[in-house]
């Protein structure tokens, strides 16, 4: 699986939308992307995934850019209760391989 | 709405005592995974299992763990003789499919290993 780079912290005002960034340089042209987060000890939490186009849902949209080498996941409007580790992990979900491989993630603080 | 749940929420043990974490995936759910995140670390795959079968497991996953799904819906992890390194959060987690769909994850067991 491709590598991720993401910051390793990020703040954001409740209400404004936060943009979370991941570069996948290397990323191959049948590998998804797929954005988890993890609040404090929870289990982690599945938000979204895409191939190339983008993607929205209740929870987020996701942006690839046009050579797939960078994404970001976009909270329209953070609330304090999206304070949480944020995952960005690229997979191909078959090739007999379906585990999910955690990077250390974007710490998001929204502070009110 | 479904969810995966796991028992206990927190044990602790000596080493060398043997240790069952149990987890009810979803239900029409037929994959099936575990997790562990050290205190402060990333969180690390351990096995995935289908069709009463493991399909794919870590370097991390040696021979004193073990899985099982010994009824139609529990899934187990055992660790048969444990150590002060395995103390952890063990997130179990299921899928419906393997291929495009996201894994959803239980709310862990801590384990500590006295």
């Amino acid at each position: 699986d491709a590598k991720t780079t993401q910051p390793p912290s990020m703040d954001c005002a409740e209400g404004r939308a936060a943009n979370l960034p991941c570069n996948h340089s290397t990323i191959s042209g049948n590998e998804y992307v797929y954005w988890y987060r993890q609040i404090h000890s929870q289990g982690p939490q599945y938000i979204i995934h895409g191939l190339k186009n983008n993607e929205t849902n209740e929870m987020a949209s996701l942006i690839i850019t046009e050579d797939r080498k960078s994404s970001t996941l976009i909270l329209p409007h953070a609330t304090l209760r999206d304070t949480a580790v944020y995952y960005c992990i690229v997979r191909v979900p078959i090739y007999n391989t379906d585990k999910l491989i955690f990077g250390t993630g974007t710490r998001l603080q929204v502070f009110p | 709405e479904p969810e995966v749940t796991q028992t206990p929420s927190h044990q602790v043990t000596q080493m060398g005592q043997e240790v069952i974490l149990r987890c009810v995936p979803i239900s029409n759910h037929l994959y099936f995974y575990w997790y562990r995140q050290i205190l402060g670390q990333k969180v690390e795959f351990l096995v995935s299992f289908y069709n009463n079968e493991i399909s794919e497991k870590s370097e991390i996953f040696d021979d004193q763990f073990s899985v099982e799904r010994p009824d139609g819906s529990n899934f187990t992890l055992k660790i048969r003789s444990t150590k002060l390194e395995d103390s952890a959060m063990y997130f179990c987690a299921s899928s419906r499919d393997r291929d495009y769909n996201e894994q959803f994850f239980g709310p862990g067991t801590r384990l500590t290993v006295l």
